[in-house]
């Protein structure tokens, strides 16, 4: 079982640039999170999806932001002209349950710099 | 108030001592309850569930307090090892869905 797979592990990019994250749930596992970490701070939530579904998408900016979970293939979380701010390391998490105890399980992140 | 609250630390503890950390969280309808460790540049991982009658795991120890919001962890005979950021984690009660929602972390640095 390779785990939850994320990429690419480092990203850099221009202001104004896109920058696009992948990542692949563990193998059984159909829901997938995004959080977003700054440096020195805790994990805040961006976006919960199911395969072709997004459940909750209330952390995510309301602008330049967009997640998709497609029927085959990985989870994208897409940034439009990205700026510094942006900059941060951004997790993805998968779970296979909707009840009860709802471990999450977390790739090993991207780390996105911008320009 | 922010859904879930830690005290950042850090916390310096020497090799050997016990050291606690609280986590309170605002949704009295919260259902599931979780401590994640988080290793400086690294993915959070699992450390322990946190069960309503509180539960053990060699050294450390989780409890729920329902009346007073509240989780903690405990860790006896701290290791060098332990030094970490340690994450609570909450999930809301009966959602069709389960949002979870991290405390900012409380850092710990076990000095030799």
């Amino acid at each position: 079982n390779a785990g939850v797979m994320q990429n690419p592990r480092h990203l850099v990019r221009r202001r104004g640039q896109e920058a696009r994250l992948r990542c692949s749930p563990m193998k059984g596992h159909s829901h997938v999170y995004w959080y977003r970490q700054l440096p020195e701070e805790g994990l805040k939530f961006m976006v919960y999806l199911q395969k072709e579904n997004i459940i909750d998408e209330s952390g995510m900016p309301k602008e330049r932001f967009s997640a998709e979970f497609p029927k085959e293939g990985p989870s994208i979380l897409r940034i439009q002209q990205v700026v510094r701010g942006d900059s941060a390391a951004y997790f993805c998490a998968s779970s296979e349950r909707t009840s009860g105890a709802n471990v999450l399980t977390f790739g090993a992140g991207s780390r996105l710099t911008v320009l | 108030r922010k859904e879930v609250e830690q005290d950042p630390g850090p916390f310096n503890v020497p090799e050997g001592a016990t050291v606690a950390f609280n986590c309170t969280y605002s949704n009295s309808a919260s259902q599931s309850f979780f401590w994640y460790r988080q290793d400086c540049r690294k993915e959070p991982k699992l450390l322990m569930s946190v069960y309503s009658s509180g539960n053990e795991d060699g050294r450390f120890t989780a409890q729920l307090n329902r009346a007073s919001q509240y989780i903690s962890l405990l860790i006896r005979d701290s290791k060098l090892s332990d030094s970490a950021t340690y994450l609570c984690a909450v999930t809301p009660w009966g959602a069709v869905y389960q949002k979870v929602t991290f405390g900012t972390g409380t850092k710990l640095q076990v000095i030799p």
